[in-house]
């Protein structure tokens, strides 16, 4: 069936140092994967996408990498901050247009 | 406004009730999504419109779900008979063509009493 899922519900960070969230995906027909971020009480906000003909893309602070050998997908957030905190979901398209499956999401949670 | 506005952003709800929430997109985009998010969880699809076409439905769990857009724009989910399973933050997005970036709401949350 189709999945999309995160390895770790939780991470924990010091600020300014580099987070690493992680996302494995089962449907091999997944063209184009997203990173949302969601913070308590609002809707996801887009953060950085990258299309399956991509192995690597870069945005402000924030890295997206595409494994479509093992099916993994990874955000690289530099530099974390304070305004990082929050809950992290990967996102690939399903079977017609914004259909997208979600993962759970990670929480991620930056220490001062 | 700038963005997807939904409404109410909380209801409660007995057992049995209808409820009908509201989704206004960004002026001008075409295409309109609604998710169901339970608590702790990612968002699940409902259904997609492209202008006042409902495009697809695959995701509504039953028949007491409907989603309309009579006009291309606002949007409404109805939902009838509530069941405490349909607690959930419903979310409305859109987007200018549906293939690129999906902006989403703040999301209508439901308690089923």
């Amino acid at each position: 069936g189709e999945s999309v899922g995160l390895h770790l519900p939780t991470l924990s960070v010091q600020e300014g140092d580099n987070s690493i969230i992680n996302c494995a995906y089962s449907n091999s027909a997944s063209d184009y994967f997203i990173w949302y971020k969601q913070e308590s009480g609002k809707g996801p906000q887009f953060i950085i996408d990258i299309r399956s003909n991509m192995d690597k893309r870069q945005g402000q602070r924030v890295t997206v990498l595409l494994n479509k050998t093992v099916k993994h997908l990874s955000l690289q957030i530099a530099a974390t901050q304070p305004g990082d905190s929050a809950v992290y979901f990967c996102a690939g398209s399903g079977g017609s247009q914004g259909n997208l499956i979600f993962g759970k999401g990670t929480k991620l949670s930056v220490k001062p | 406004g700038a963005g997807v506005s939904q409404s109410p952003r909380y209801k409660v709800a007995k057992r049995g009730q209808d409820v009908a929430l509201r989704c206004d997109p960004i002026s001008g985009h075409v295409s309109l999504f609604w998710y169901q998010q339970a608590l702790g969880q990612g968002p699940e699809f409902l259904t997609y419109f492209q202008n006042e076409a409902q495009l697809d439905k695959s995701g509504l769990p039953s028949d007491r779900f409907f989603a309309e857009r009579p006009e291309g724009s606002v949007s409404t989910l109805k939902i009838q008979r509530t069941q405490q399973e349909d607690s959930a933050v419903y979310l409305c997005a859109s987007s200018f063509n549906g293939a690129g970036e999906l902006f989403f709401g703040e999301g209508s949350r439901l308690t089923v009493l």
